[in-house]
């Protein structure tokens, strides 16, 4: 088993660039692809990256999803923030025989 | 487009049984591309995998809540379920069902969700 960790919350002002990172336990990011939804209040999630960097149509171009080997962490990235990005972000990965959520970040447009 | 239903009861008394189901509309359930998973969230709280079924019936589910969880489809209905079994305080959640790409593991769509109390 293993865990992915993000960080708690993060804030940031319209127009600025905010990074939530999520951090993998034990194997290696690379192993298996890595899925980034987003969650808005009352509502069910939905996907704003997948296969660690594609963007479903639909999905601004502002979001960006990326993988570093050398920290074991996939990122993404929301540039030119708006204040509708205001949300729960949560990475999503697997192994052989399970799937995992990161701890989840609350994205905060100041 | 395809889309997800969640229905089932709102309230279980603890130790009794959960049981759910997720109603696939605008695609087959027998699809060979797709697993169909459960998820939950308490209140409050993150998103916790619970397990996924193939149309075959093959399942996959959390180690942790193996003891006492079933999954099981019905490709005539094309919908699939969920039971948990000795339910507590701790397993009250918003429950999602959600389609799982086969390969990258993507869940898209998921349903609207419905939560579950537990409470006497």
């Amino acid at each position: 088993n293993f865990v992915l960790t993000q960080p708690h919350s993060v804030s940031e002002s319209p127009g600025k660039t905010v990074t939530i990172s999520c951090t993998r336990s034990s194997g290696s990011i690379a192993s298996n692809y890595v899925q980034w939804y987003q969650q808005r209040p009352d509502s069910a999630p939905t996907t704003v990256i997948y296969e660690d960097n594609q963007r479903p149509s639909g999905v601004p171009d502002r979001f960006s999803g990326s993988i570093d080997r050398s920290s074991n962490s996939a990122s993404l990235t929301i540039s030119g923030l708006k204040t509708e990005d205001e949300a729960d972000y949560y990475c999503q990965s697997f192994d052989r025989i399970m799937d995992v959520f990161g701890t989840g970040t609350k994205v905060t447009v100041l | 487009q395809l889309q997800l239903q969640e229905s089932g009861p709102g309230l279980v008394k603890p130790s009794e049984t959960l049981s759910l189901t997720c109603a696939v509309s605008g695609g087959s359930i027998s699809r060979t591309t797709y697993y169909w998973v459960w998820i939950r969230q308490p209140p409050g709280m993150g998103l916790e995998w619970i397990g996924s079924i193939f149309y075959t019936g093959s399942t996959y589910y959390k180690p942790s809540l193996k003891r006492r969880v079933t999954m099981s489809v019905d490709t005539s209905k094309n919908h699939f379920s969920l039971k948990l079994t000795s339910v507590t305080a701790a397993d009250t959640a918003l429950y999602y069902c959600a389609r799982r790409y086969i390969v990258t593991h993507r869940f898209d769509p998921w349903g609207q969700g419905t939560l579950v109390t537990v409470s006497s």
